[in-house]
């Protein structure tokens, strides 16, 4: 069974520090793995898309990496901002269309 | 478009009360799903589907039913609510069934409480 898991549970750092998002998952059969943003109360939107066979996708400040035989992700945030604080989560996308999602890594910037 | 919605955003239930909470997206995707999401434990799927008319279990299944006759709509019922399925509900949905290039698109969730 996949289990993902994000440490730590959460992140303070004063704005303009670069953030450092772990993700790891146990079985490297994935076909994707997205990296979300979530805002106290709201849903959850989509930040970065990354293929099984693709190693990083860029958007903005944002990179993450992806290492599937070692299992883990890295979602990095440059020049963090006050705006950036919020939950982050990481799916990852198995057979059958399924997410199995990570328990969020809760981000707080301080101005 | 809407995207996908959800509602009501809030509800407050005794055990044992049934309810249904609303989802309905008007991108005409072909994939939808629920989710609940509790503390620490990140989102667990309930049910989805992949079509009009074509259901599955999820991880989490027990309680919950759904149906899907049309594209759009998405409901997910409590037949008898329990403590336990005090949570937050999300539904999702995306464009096909087997792609691996498409992200979900997430409602804005309901916040259910059971007393």
């Amino acid at each position: 069974k996949q289990e993902v898991t994000q440490i730590p549970a959460a992140l303070s750092v004063p704005e303009g520090e670069n953030l450092v998002l772990n993700c790891s998952f146990t079985d490297s059969a994935i076909y994707n793995l997205q990296w979300f943003r979530q805002d106290p109360g709201k849903g959850l939107t989509s930040l970065l898309l990354i293929q099984s066979s693709q190693r990083e996708q860029t958007s903005g400040r944002l990179n993450a990496s992806l290492d599937k035989s070692s299992g883990r992700s890295t979602l990095y945030i440059a020049a963090s901002q006050p705006g950036d604080s919020a939950t982050y989560l990481c799916a990852v996308k198995t057979a059958g269309n399924k997410l199995t999602f990570g328990g969020g890594t809760r981000v707080l910037v301080k101005p | 478009n809407a995207g996908v919605t959800q509602t009501p955003k809030f509800q407050v239930l005794k055990t044992g009360q049934s309810m249904t909470l609303q989802c309905a997206q008007d991108m005409n995707h072909e994939y939808m799903s629920w989710y609940r999401q509790d503390p620490g434990m990140g989102l667990r799927l309930i049910h989805y589907s992949v079509g009009a008319g074509i259901t599955d279990q999820g991880e989490v299944p027990n309680g919950y039913n759904v149906s899907r006759s049309t594209t759009e709509d998405f409901p997910l019922r409590l037949l008898s609510a329990a403590p336990s399925q005090t949570s937050v509900y999300f539904c999702a949905s995306s464009y096909s069934w087997g792609s691996t290039e498409e992200t979900q698109y997430f409602g804005p969730g309901t916040r259910l409480l059971v007393l």
